[in-house]
């Protein structure tokens, strides 16, 4: 069982919809919660961070992380054209930087 | 967030050849990561590599095919030595964020090998 598991998609929506992006790990250990964003060619961005549980806001972007069920969780509300792109969940544990990386999904929005 | 960036963007090598990556930081770091990136897949930790001291490699890579050099607090090599198809991938540089646990990431180097 890999210690992050993320469904790879991909994911087609129209413009405006609401994205729900979801990566479950096995570790109760893990403490710091990120999800990177990566496009064509690019190198993964840091999109969002979120330490232990709970939600954290950020414009159309919302991360959600439930430690009871091991579940992370991205939200993108209004979805754009310039969304489309592979989100990569990633976390850690014990405070080395050595992050943990989901398979990624891939988004396609719609125009 | 830091500006980080990586030479060769790309390259196309033949096997038994090795090729060296840089990665460069436009502030002091004190820890720089190299990744692999193979074809829709996630991102592995190659190794850590820390100004000052030898790099620590993680299961599975060894020192003698991926050597790594960190001679500052702004700058690494990645050397992908005696180059197999299998070597063919994405090469990541990274450093750590401002924030704990989290990371910075280049560009990338797109290897090919034939």
């Amino acid at each position: 069982q890999k210690e992050v598991e993320q469904d790879p998609g991909p994911l087609s929506v129209p413009e405006g919809a609401i994205v729900s992006l979801n990566c479950t790990y096995s570790n109760s250990a893990f403490q710091y919660f990120m999800w990177y964003r990566q496009y064509s060619r690019k190198g993964p961005e840091l999109l969002m961070y979120t330490y232990s549980s709970g939600n954290k806001e950020d414009g159309r972007f919302t991360a959600q992380v439930d430690k009871s069920s091991k579940y992370i969780s991205l939200f993108i509300r209004d979805s754009q054209p310039s969304d489309s792109a592979t989100y990569l969940c990633a976390t850690s544990g014990d405070s080395s930087y050595k992050l943990i990386f989901g398979s990624g999904t891939r988004l396609l929005v719609r125009p | 967030s830091a500006v980080i960036s990586q030479k060769p963007s790309r390259d196309i090598c033949q096997r038994g050849t090795s090729l060296t990556i840089q990665c460069q930081v436009d502030s002091q770091v004190t820890m720089m990561f190299w990744y692999r990136q193979q074809p829709g897949q996630s991102l592995t930790l190659i190794a850590t590599a820390n100004q000052g001291s030898e790099a620590t490699y993680e299961s599975g890579f060894v020192i003698d095919k991926f050597p790594i050099s960190r001679p500052n607090l702004t700058f690494s090599t990645l050397t992908v030595s005696n180059m197999s198809p299998e070597d063919s991938s994405i090469y990541l540089c990274s450093v750590e964020g401002t924030v704990q646990e989290t990371q910075y990431f280049g560009p990338g180097t797109r290897l090919l090998v034939l």
